[in-house]
């Protein structure tokens, strides 16, 4: 089975604070993507990545940036969050760029910035 | 006005009845139709991809409508397993980085 594994299930911020969220898959996935999920507006697409140092801007990537040093690995930052960005934050992977409708989703980070 | 849309629900539905509902998308050059299942407080999940000519597993139905631009998805025998937020997704172009739209989505609460 594929594994999707973010690192933190809950956080609690303040408004101003760096913060780090920390994906993982392990099937050797190419592609990596952050969404966010809020109520009423489904998941919107943060950014995403095909490749290796690779990273491509979502429709939201205002106040985010990425980081894809590693294959398997794919953070999203907030520099300095804000209470807009209180949120539930799911990372997702799928095999390659021929294979985009399937995703997996990790279990989802779900912040609050105070 | 969203590029996809659906009825939030929730639908409540008697176990083993049968519920459909649809989700309509505005770009009329989409070309790749996926239902995903999210239950409460997980992450979503592959149900089906819907195909032009319509798909069945099991007891779910996919049906798409490019004249209309809407698909459907018609549930059988509900099972109390089946409650759930069903998401619909849109693949906007041909173009392999096609981006992903998805639906805020449609609760279903099937009741004993």
């Amino acid at each position: 089975d594929v594994k999707v594994t973010q690192s933190s299930r809950y956080l609690v911020k303040r408004t101003g604070e760096k913060v780090f969220l920390e994906c993982v898959q392990d099937m050797d996935h190419e592609n990596m993507f952050w969404y966010r999920q809020d109520p009423g507006l489904g998941l919107r697409l943060i950014y995403f990545s095909y490749d290796v140092k690779m990273k491509e801007k979502g429709d939201i990537p205002e106040g985010y940036s990425v980081s894809r040093e590693k294959k398997e690995r794919f953070s999203l930052i907030l520099e300095s969050a804000s209470t807009n960005q209180t949120s539930m934050y799911l990372c997702a992977s799928s095999l390659d760029r021929f294979n985009t409708g399937e995703l997996f989703f990790g279990e989802g980070s779900r912040l609050t910035v105070l | 006005r969203k590029e996809v849309e659906q009825d939030p629900g929730p639908f409540n539905v008697p176990e083993g009845a049968t519920v459909a509902f649809n989700c309509t998308y505005s770009n009329s050059a989409s070309q790749s139709f996926f239902w995903y299942r999210q239950d409460c407080r997980k992450e979503p999940k592959l149900l089906m991809s819907v195909y032009s000519s319509g798909n069945e597993d099991g007891r779910f139905t996919a049906q798409l409508n490019r004249a209309s631009q809407y698909i459907s998805l018609l549930i059988r025998d509900s099972k109390l397993s089946d409650s759930a937020t069903y998401l619909c997704v849109v693949k906007m172009t041909t173009d392999s980085w096609g981006k992903l739209q998805f639906g805020a989505g449609t609760q279903v609460v099937v009741t004993p």
